[in-house]
């Protein structure tokens, strides 16, 4: 069955590059994405990638996926203190209506 | 665009009422709805996938008697929490999307405390 893992947590200094790693099993994933949580709230898209896509950048956002490997990561260039929040990653498979397969999530702190 | 609207977003009530949570696309039409449970510094537990017009598809343990999925338009979708208790205590979230390759967007959550 599918499948996606990622490491629990991730501490970094403000300022430095923050990468969140996270793995999948189905090969037939169409889409990546990956939703950022603050506490007491819902989630929120932070970017999404093409699974015939390698990089895509938004901002401060870079998505590498490695299709071969099934290796998403996302990186946060100049972390800042307001991305603390947890990260899920998930994905889309190719079979028709299906909702989305997520990770367990990745604590993200941020020091000042 | 692609904003999703969840209300109420904290609701406190007795043991045995129930209880509905409304999830609305305010921009786009939702051919499908999802709802999910969330434990404290757990994941998403997906609870039921809605389909415009149709019966909700139940993922197994999940009692579809006890939380009634509605989804009588292309923009809103409602969670009953029938005759709940304390244990139903939880972060329920909504998700929509447009079409099955189109990313979910996410509701703000409901926090539904039972005493």
């Amino acid at each position: 069955g599918e499948d996606v893992e990622q490491s629990l947590f991730l501490s970094v200094r403000e300022g430095d590059s923050s990468v969140i790693n996270c793995t999948y099993t189905d090969s037939s994933s169409t889409y990546l994405y990956w939703y950022k949580q603050e506490p007491g709230a819902g989630l929120q898209l932070l970017t999404y990638i093409f699974s015939n896509m390698d990089m895509k950048q938004d901002q401060r956002l870079t998505v590498l996926l490695n299709k071969k490997d099934k290796h998403l990561s996302l990186r946060i260039a100049d972390t800042q203190t307001g991305d603390s929040a947890i990260y899920f990653c998930a994905e889309s498979l190719s079979s028709g209506n299906t909702p989305l397969v997520f990770g367990k999530g990745t604590r993200l702190s941020v020091i000042a | 665009g692609a904003v999703v609207s969840q209300h109420p977003s904290w609701v406190i009530c007795k043991s045995g009422t129930s209880v509905k949570i409304e999830c609305r696309s305010l921009d786009f039409q939702a051919t499908t709805m999802f709802w999910y449970r969330q434990f404290p510094k757990q994941s998403l537990m997906l609870m039921a996938t809605s389909n415009e017009g149709s019966k909700a598809t139940y993922e197994q343990g999940v009692e579809k008697d006890k939380f009634l999925i509605n989804h009588a338009s292309l923009t809103l979708s409602t969670l009953t929490v029938t005759s709940a208790h304390p244990e139903d205590s939880s972060f329920y979230i909504c998700s929509a999307r447009a079409g099955s390759n189109q990313p979910q967007h996410f509701g703000d959550g409901t926090r539904l405390s039972i005493l």
